[in-house]
């Protein structure tokens, strides 16, 4: 089975700084890598995913993150964020290239809190 | 619709009600899922629908919960005698097949009091 640990909780950071939140993956399997986030009272919007090919994957509102197979990690960084990125950010698999889609397996979370 | 929408947003229940959550994708998506997110955890997969039949129902808690999408579009998740436990949000997502950029609607939360 697979499993998601997102590292840390709790990331507080001043706006305009960069920022990094980590996340490492177990599976015996190949994997499909994701990021979501989630605001307040709202649905978990897709950030990125890694599917194949680059490890560096762009997604949107200027994030993006790098698939690193040998230390199962997949961190998902911005360079300078903004107010507005403060939410609630998981990281997700899907274990078995595809064999097992439509099952995500998520992270406990990481809030982001960007102060002014 | 534009996006995955799931009514209602809010449900209280006495313990032991029972209680259906309704979930309405994205038109043309075949694929549907429902997760649970307790209060301060990821989501939890519940169950699969490609088309109108279950493919994975190995995340349903126990048979209390019951879900079904006749038609292949609608989809209702079923809880009968609810417990205090089954107090969390409920998610749908929905997907065309074999992609992975799932769209999630706003939840159901559901309290059990």
């Amino acid at each position: 089975a697979q499993s998601v640990t997102q590292l840390d909780s709790q990331v507080p950071v001043f706006e305009e700084a960069p920022v990094e939140l980590r996340c490492n993956y177990s599976s015996s399997v190949s994997v499909y890598l994701f990021w979501y986030v989630q605001y307040p009272n709202q649905g978990l919007q897709l950030l990125l995913k890694y599917l194949s090919g680059s490890t560096l994957v762009k997604g949107i509102n200027g994030f993006e993150a790098e698939f690193n197979k040998s230390q199962t990690s997949f961190h998902l960084r911005k360079p300078s964020v903004h107010i507005s990125d403060t939410a609630e950010y998981f990281c997700a698999v899907i274990a078995g290239g595809g064999t097992s889609y439509g099952k995500l397996t998520f992270g406990q979370g990481t809030i982001l809190t960007v102060h002014p | 619709g534009a996006g995955v929408s799931q009514t209602p947003s809010n449900k209280v229940t006495e313990k032991g009600k029972y209680v259906e959550l309704r979930c309405d994708p994205i038109s043309g998506h075949t694929a549907l899922y429902w997760y649970r997110q307790s209060l301060g955890q990821g989501p939890e997969f519940l169950i699969y629908f490609q088309g109108t039949g279950a493919a994975d129902d190995s995340g349903l808690p126990n048979d209390r919960f019951f879900a079904v999408r006749p038609e292949g579009s609608v989809s209702t998740l079923k809880i009968q005698r609810t417990e205090r436990g089954d107090s969390a949000v409920y998610l749908c997502a929905s997907s065309f097949a074999g992609d992975y950029g799932y769209t999630f609607g706003s939840g159901t939360r559901l309290t059990v009091v």
